[in-house]
């Protein structure tokens, strides 16, 4: 199985700041259609998750675009340019190339 | 707008079998792959298993042995079966669309449903 290994697992972030989150793959996560198929998504608090990015950098509509996405191969990073209050949540990398496994997800909170 | 509906019941007793069914709304049910992911109390999100709209699935192999999922295209429907539950299968589960074929991933999901299993 693919394991997905994020850090950090817990990320206090001031208003406005900026926030990155990074995960790594246990293998390559390019298929042999020469396409990566890691994404991320954002489950609020009380929610179900909620698809963010896929394959790397592509942001799904209507999610804003302070939102980003950036990696190859093993390693890859979300970033978010300025956090907002209503970015508080957990947020997982998963990966599609090979059956599907998410990460342990890493819990953004206000400080 | 695609929305998602699942029930089932809610407590069962260890070696009982878990049984939910989902019902999808808008969209097209039969272009689509449809999956299970459950997230234990705390902790993250685990894929159980895919179906298609001819009755093809594929499995996590951690839950392979214990797990049926099935359709029912004439109602838009999927279904999850879990046998000889424990305590470790307490957890939210969600009826999801996906894997879809651009992303490999899931786009949308139902509400939060959550199955105790206790004695």
């Amino acid at each position: 199985d693919v394991v997905m290994t994020q850090s950090p697992l817990y990320l206090p972030v001031t208003l406005g700041q900026p926030a990155s989150i990074s995960c790594r793959s246990s293998q390559s996560l390019v298929h042999s259609d020469g396409n990566t198929y890691l994404n991320w998504f954002q489950q609020s608090p009380g929610q179900s998750p909620r698809r963010l990015i896929y394959k790397i950098s592509n942001r799904d509509s209507g999610v804003p675009d302070r939102f980003s996405g950036s990696g190859s191969g093993t390693d890859f990073t979300l970033k978010i340019s300025r956090v907002e209050a209503e970015d508080v949540g957990v947020y997982y990398c998963m990966q599609g190339t090979q059956w599907y496994t998410f990460g342990q997800g890493t819990k953004l909170e206000i400080k | 707008q695609v929305q998602l509906q699942q029930w089932g019941a809610g407590l069962l007793k260890p070696s009982e079998t878990l049984s939910l069914t989902c019902t999808v709304y808008g969209g097209s049910f039969s272009d689509n792959q449809w999956s299970w992911i459950r997230q234990p109390p705390g902790k993250g999100l685990e894929w159980i298993g895919e179906i298609n709209h001819s009755g093809n699935t594929n499995y996590n192999s951690a839950l392979k042995g214990r797990v049926t999922i099935s359709v029912d295209t004439s109602k838009n429907q999927f279904s999850l079966k879990l046998n000889s539950v424990t305590a470790a299968d307490t957890a939210v589960y969600y009826c999801v669309r996906g894997p879809n074929p651009e992303a490999h991933d899931f786009d949308y999901w139902d509400q939060r449903t959550l199955v105790t299993v206790s004695s």
